[in-house]
């Protein structure tokens, strides 16, 4: 089974500041992939940044980026020039890569960040 | 963009009642899913559905839900007989063929159960 936790339930970022999330996972499998949700308080979720664990390099999304080490399974989020609209719930997400059939989510407990002006 | 609809957004029922929500996934997605939160918790995986059948479900999926696509577009989750404990609030997702590009979610149906 897979699991992801996410250690840090709240954090807080001044305004043009860089924040860190930490995420954790544990699996078995050798083919995944991990993404980063937003979830801002309209709730809905939005994909933030995706990493395919076969690729070394890190994935980058404008001021998103992530730290993906295999090794110790470990995927934090990197927020640059951190803004008011980042004020969200970020889950951490793992998928097995499919073979066949649908293939889930699985969601860590997802961490608060606010941003302050 | 091509989005993910829900609808209701906001349902209220008395326990016991069947409730059947709805969604419409992006149009040329193959893959569908449905996963709860209850308040203040983490995203929970219910079922997937693909090509027409069940691909995978939770130990939360019980036979009280059941899903259905009865058109070409639309992705239905029922609860038979609700309980308080099915208050949440549940997200459809889907998802193309391309799996880098992750599950588009919609904006989620709050269930209260009373």
């Amino acid at each position: 089974a897979q699991t992801v936790t996410q250690s840090q339930p709240e954090m807080s970022v001044q305004e043009a500041e860089t924040v860190t999330l930490s995420c954790t996972y544990d699996t078995s499998e050798s083919n995944y992939y991990l993404f980063w949700y937003k979830q801002p308080p309209s709730r809905q979720m939005i994909l933030v940044i995706r990493q395919e664990a076969y690729k070394q390099q890190n994935a980058t999304e404008n001021r998103f980026s992530v730290n993906f080490q295999k090794a110790a399974k470990s995927f934090s989020l990197k927020i640059s020039d951190s803004q008011l609209g980042d004020t969200a719930m970020y889950f951490c997400a793992f998928m097995k890569r499919p073979q066949t059939g649908a293939n889930n989510l699985f969601f860590g407990t997802g961490t608060r960040l606010t941003v302050i002006p | 963009e091509p989005e993910v609809t829900q609808t209701p957004s906001h349902q209220v029922t008395q326990m016991g009642q069947e409730v059947i929500l709805r969604c419409v996934p992006i149009s040329n997605h193959l893959y569908f899913y449905w996963y709860r939160q209850i308040l203040g918790q983490k995203v929970e995986f219910l079922v997937s559905f693909y090509n027409n059948e069940i691909s995978e479900k939770s130990e939360i999926f019980d036979d009280q839900f059941s899903v259905e696509r009865p058109d070409g577009s639309n992705f239905t989750l029922k609860i038979r007989s609700t309980k308080l404990e099915d208050s949440a609030m549940y997200f459809c997702a889907s998802r193309g063929t391309r799996i880098r590009a992750g599950q588009y979610f919609g904006p989620g149906t709050r269930l209260t159960v009373t």
